[in-house]
């Protein structure tokens, strides 16, 4: 039972334009949501979090929005650039737990 | 700041051996560090969390006895994969956190088992 979703297990964006990712989440215990961009061969690497109380978190070229009523979260990244090529996982935190629940991954591809 | 760094980064050995691969944290004191396996195409799926000082917690499915976890100061947690096998053969990675509220956990670079 997948509790998180990245439905899109790549995306392609060219240079300078605007990268959106996506994830949905099931349960409604749910309270921490993180991104994590990971290169491959290395661990992944925090990004930006939301708490549940927000529906907006801006971070530089960073921006991740949570639509609560959805169980939808997404990842914004504008202007994308080359360097932003690399696996991007969400993950949630919730339910009196620590435990890091992460979705599949989306491949992120940024065309120079 | 919030660096872990895990070792070796990669590790090839016959089936049957038993393998030890660290989890440090380098500027903060990890209360609690996580172990997780990424098998190809899948999400990293959480195999145990460890407390500094207490015994480790295993997700369902995970087998103690195979998967040995220490966790014995607050900035070293070590999984030692023991007899090991080629269905072992995965990514293993490593994170740690404060355990304060909801900070994030921060990850190792990960090791790559291949059990031949």
């Amino acid at each position: 039972d997948q509790q998180v979703k990245q439905n899109s297990p790549s995306l392609s964006v060219q240079e300078g334009r605007i990268s959106i990712l996506n994830c949905d989440y099931t349960n409604s215990m749910f309270d921490y949501f993180l991104w994590y961009k990971k290169y491959p061969a290395e661990g992944p690497t925090f990004l930006i979090s939301i708490s549940s109380i927000k529906d907006k978190n801006e971070d530089g070229r960073f921006t991740v929005f949570l639509n609560k009523s959805a169980k939808h979260l997404s990842l914004h990244i504008v202007p994308s650039q080359p360097g932003d090529s690399a696996v991007y996982f969400c993950a949630a935190l919730g339910g009196a737990t620590n435990k890091l629940i992460f979705g599949t991954g989306t491949l992120l591809a940024v065309q120079p | 700041g919030a660096v872990v760094s895990q070792h070796p980064s990669r590790v090839i050995c016959k089936s049957g051996t038993s393998v030890k691969i660290e989890c440090r944290s380098l500027d903060f004191q990890a209360t609690t560090m996580f172990w997780y396996r990424q098998f190809p195409k899948k999400s990293l799926m959480l195999m145990a969390t460890s407390n500094e000082g207490s015994k480790a917690t295993y997700e369902q499915g995970v087998e103690k006895d195979k998967f040995l976890i220490n966790h014995a100061s607050l900035t070293l947690s070590t999984l030692t994969v023991t007899s090991a096998h080629p269905e072992d053969s995965s990514f293993y990675i490593c994170s740690a956190t404060t355990g304060t509220g909801n900070q994030p956990q921060h990850f190792g670079d990960g090791t790559r088992l291949s059990i031949l």
